[in-house]
């Protein structure tokens, strides 16, 4: 059950377009449709932005989007806003019946 | 809302209760989990079950394995977690999440609690 490969950081300034990759193995991520993205605040819970790779909860804006090619899922945020600055967590459903979270990526908006 | 309650400081080898109450809404279609996070580091998966909670419904990370017991009663609708033999590893918050959107994702979460392992 080894964490998912994110970025520790990355960062773009306000309009800006940014994409947090996810790579996992063909035991996850790439063996289903179902990854999940959670955007987390500080001292806050985490909050579910993108569910089974590309879809969106109700109240998610359309500036976020996910994708997943192979054993490599991708969340995009377009027109950045300073208010997108927060925690970012991939996770996967996997063979053994148990899910994975990424070790995270810190978004910074400059 | 989720509301998780019976964290605390609990000696290593002790045990601990986690309860995670759900009021506006009833947890009994979804499948709930647990995850955790040690304060400034990335979240771990630790447990799921199944939306009756009947045999064979529950699965666990590694790290719990044996230790841990998640439960849930549908009828007062709250979602449990049963610590056994805590150690200083299992210090962090613990969420409860529902799958409210579909089965694979978490999305509705609590707003933690906390457990020290510490002696």
């Amino acid at each position: 059950q080894s964490a998912l490969t994110q970025p520790a950081s990355v960062s773009g300034s306000p309009g800006q377009s940014i994409t947090i990759s996810c790579t996992g193995t063909s035991s996850d991520v790439g063996a289903y449709d179902f990854v999940s993205w959670y955007q987390q605040h500080p001292g806050k819970a985490p909050k579910l932005m993108i569910y089974d790779v590309n879809n969106r909860p109700s109240g998610v804006s359309n500036r976020f989007s996910g994708s997943k090619s192979g054993i490599t899922a991708s969340l995009t945020i377009s027109g950045l806003q300073a208010e997108d600055e927060a925690d970012y967590y991939c996770s996967s459903y996997t063979s053994s019946i148990t899910w994975v979270f990424g070790g995270g990526t810190k978004l910074t908006v400059l | 809302q989720l509301v998780e309650s019976g964290g605390g400081l609990v000696q290593p080898g002790g045990s601990l209760r986690l309860s995670c109450a759900a009021s506006g809404f009833t947890i009994s279609g979804y499948w709930m989990h647990w995850v955790r996070q040690v304060p400034g580091r990335g979240l771990v998966w630790v447990s799921r079950i199944n939306s009756d909670g009947g045999s064979g419904s529950t699965n666990y990370a590694d790290s719990v394995k044996g230790r841990f017991t998640i439960s849930r009663d549908n009828a007062k609708n709250t979602l449990y977690l049963q610590m056994n033999s805590l150690s200083a590893d299992d210090t962090a918050v613990y969420y409860c999440a529902a799958g409210t959107v579909s089965y694979w994702s978490l999305g509705y979460w609590g707003q933690g609690t906390l457990v020290t392992v510490s002696s």
